[in-house]
């Protein structure tokens, strides 16, 4: 299963883009990169995922390089509601019901 | 909206006892899942089913037991609840790709 690294924490100003980077060096081909976030006391929430090419919705973008190996997810305008943990998973290739492997994930944490 | 909804947010038992989480979800989806989630080691996978009456065991299993007798719900048991075993309880379901996680439910053995 390929393993994701990210920052233990980050700090965003308010209003100010919101970058987080994941490293999947060991990504396969038919993985996916997915995000997720879990605010404080709730259960964690999808925001994006993607297989090669860059990805937007309402919540964020997700750049993924060209190589694959790592990807950067953007919150383009932080509020204080964005701080949580951030999660990058990689999905496993052999599809064992949709199983995920959270990891540490990224604290980011919004400040006025 | 697809809603999956737990039991219980919070719940204090007894070592020795036979403990159930139940989680409910309302969309029909065939893949559900049990995480519990400790301070410093994130979410581990305890069991998942993917379809009514499978289940499969994920990473860290022992201890714990499962039953999906319909397919709208899936119970997570306890069959001798010990103090290892204070967390919080994440269920989710899958459609797709995305997971959909129940609110939690934060259990302290005693």
């Amino acid at each position: 299963d390929a393993k994701t690294t990210q920052p233990p924490s980050m700090d965003c100003a308010e209003g100010r883009a919101a970058n987080l980077p994941c490293n999947h060096s060991t990504i396969s081909g038919n993985e996916y990169v997915y995000w997720y976030r879990q605010i404080h006391s709730q259960g964690p929430q999808y925001i994006i995922h993607g297989l090669k090419n860059n990805e937007t919705n309402e919540m964020a973008s997700l750049i993924i390089t060209e190589d694959r190996k790592s990807s950067t997810l953007i919150l383009p305008h932080a509020t204080l509601r964005d701080t949580a943990v951030y999660y990058c998973i990689v999905r496993v290739a052999n599809n064992q019901g949709g199983k995920l492997i959270f990891g540490q994930g990224t604290e980011l944490s919004v400040k006025p | 909206d697809v809603k999956v909804t737990q039991s219980s947010r919070y719940l204090v038992k007894r070592t020795g006892e036979k403990v159930f989480l139940e989680c409910v979800q309302d969309m029909d989806h065939e893949n559900m899942f049990w995480y519990r989630q400790d301070p410093g080691l994130g979410l581990r996978l305890i069991y998942f089913s993917y379809d009514v009456k499978m289940k499969e065991k994920g990473d860290i299993p022992e201890g714990y037991s499962v039953s999906r007798e319909k397919k709208e719900r899936f119970s997570l048991i306890l069959e001798s609840a010990s103090t290892n075993q204070t967390s919080m309880y994440l269920c989710a379901s899958l459609r797709g790709g995305e997971q959909f996680f129940g609110p939690g439910t934060r259990l302290t053995v005693l």
